[in-house]
């Protein structure tokens, strides 16, 4: 079945911890895109990358950090830096283009909660 | 600032009712989506359109350009519509890859 995934479902970490969420998909699919979810608000665009070794920041990409080796592969970082980390945070992939115009498929989601 | 309003914020519904969800946004769009995300935080993509009407099944979407406004039926509403409905645009003029979101609908319908 093609879809994403997203690894692990629950994330605890310690405070002052890097953690690396995970996003694969078998959909080959271009482009990819994180996004974080927070209670009350609209999900907010932290990186997307239209390519292989290509990305470029969203709106909310301070104290995160991602990388395109793979295709198939958009890990995100969580870092120390990011002052409010926890929260739930989807991947998504699309085909290649106008993503406005493309439909968007979403992984099932990674809750990380730093304690 | 480009922002997108859905409403209602919450909506409780009988099964077997019409349901209703509005978006509205600010400016000139070239798409506008239609998100469905269930209790277990997934979401999955009902429409997608930039005019006009889609229908599948039981969910009709329909965008008035000129109000810059979308609405969402749901027709026979059964309680495993029960989720969160997200209203997405792509403003014309704005980054290729970027959509703004809705806060959300929460749909809850009673059996």
């Amino acid at each position: 079945d093609g879809g994403i995934t997203q690894s692990p479902k629950y994330l605890f970490r310690k405070e002052g911890q890097n953690v690396t969420l995970s996003c694969e998909q078998n959909l080959n699919h271009d482009a990819m895109y994180w996004y974080r979810q927070d209670p009350g608000q609209g999900l907010r665009l932290i990186y997307y990358s239209q390519i292989v070794n290509d990305f470029q920041k969203g709106d909310i990409a301070e104290g995160y950090s991602v990388s395109r080796e793979k295709k198939e592969s958009f890990p995100l970082t969580v870092t120390s830096a990011q002052k409010n980390p926890t929260a739930f945070y989807l991947c998504a992939s699309s085909i290649r283009g106008l993503a406005g115009r493309n439909e968007q498929f979403f992984g099932p989601g990674t809750r990380l909660t730093v304690l | 600032k480009n922002e997108v309003e859905q409403s209602p914020q919450n909506l409780t519904a009988q099964e077997g009712e019409f349901i209703t969800i509005n978006c509205s946004y600010s400016v000139g769009i070239s798409a506008l989506h239609w998100l469905q995300q269930h209790p277990g935080g997934g979401i999955v993509s009902l429409f997608m359109l930039s005019s006009g009407k889609k229908k599948h099944g039981r969910l009709i979407a329909t965008i008035n350009i000129q109000e810059k406004h979308s609405s969402l039926h749901i027709t026979a509403s059964h309680p495993r519509d029960s989720a969160v409905y997200i209203c997405a645009v792509r403003y014309r003029g704005g980054s290729n890859y970027k959509l703004t979101f809705g806060k959300g609908t929460l749909l809850t319908v009673n059996p």
